[in-house]
């Protein structure tokens, strides 16, 4: 199995802060890498697919890079609904998708 | 409004079954692969398997810790999805979700997701 590895576990970070979550992919993957976003209690939320087309309805602030094995999402200016846990999805090995373990984020 | 609601969770005894169901509206769901996806409490998401849609024959796939246990299977007249769960252990206590899978070019991605449904494996 591919393995995701995501970095930081978590972080905190103030109105306004351009923030970064990083993944790594055990293999090359090209670009088939999503990104999804849940909050406590709710269903995950699709962001960014194929590494950095934003889905319909997600904020602009929202965006991503990456290719092969490193990618990262990027909130260029954390807001307060913002908080959550992110977590990058491969979707290489189809259908034996594989998730990162997660990046809680927290609001200062 | 395009919708997933998954039902049918609860607490089963180890080496219990259960079925889940999730129903589909708003979209032709016959054109669609689905997944479940099950999030362990406090836990990270682990995909546990698929149906693909009518052009594929609705041919199914599962995670190897699911594998001859799970069984998934959709009715496309009533829009539904079930996942039948045999054998269960402590280690399948999870919240399960369904999700709509979609293409886009050659990229694919869960983009329409349940709201899950809790399922407790516990004597």
């Amino acid at each position: 199995d591919i393995q995701m590895t995501q970095s930081p576990s978590s972080l905190s970070a103030s109105v306004g802060d351009r923030v970064a979550i990083t993944c790594r992919a055990s293999q090359s993957i090209s670009r088939y890498l999503n990104w999804y976003q849940q909050k406590p209690g709710n269903a995950p939320k699709l962001l960014i697919y194929a590494v950095s087309s934003l889905q319909g309805g997600v904020p602009s602030r929202f965006s991503g890079s990456g290719s092969g094995t490193d990618f990262t999402l990027t909130i260029s200016s954390l807001q307060p609904e913002d908080f959550g846990t992110y977590y990058c999805q491969q979707s290489y090995s189809t259908p034996r998708w594989t998730f990162g373990q997660g990046t809680k984020v927290e609001i200062k | 409004e395009v919708q997933l609601v998954d039902s049918g969770g609860g607490l089963v005894q180890p080496g219990g079954s259960l079925r889940l169901s999730c129903a589909a509206s708003g979209f032709t769901f016959s054109d669609h692969y689905m997944d479940w996806v099950r999030q362990a409490p406090g836990q990270g998401l682990e995909w546990v398997g698929r149906t693909r849609n009518k052009a594929d024959s609705y041919t199914t796939e599962y995670a190897a810790s699911v594998q001859g246990r799970f069984s998934i299977s959709r009715d496309n007249s009533k829009n539904s999805m079930y996942l039948q769960m045999n054998s269960l252990t402590t280690e399948d206590t999870a919240v399960y979700y369904c999700a709509r899978v979609t293409f886009h070019s050659k990229y694919e991605y869960m983009d329409v997701w349940g709201q899950g449904t809790t399922v407790t494996v516990s004597s």
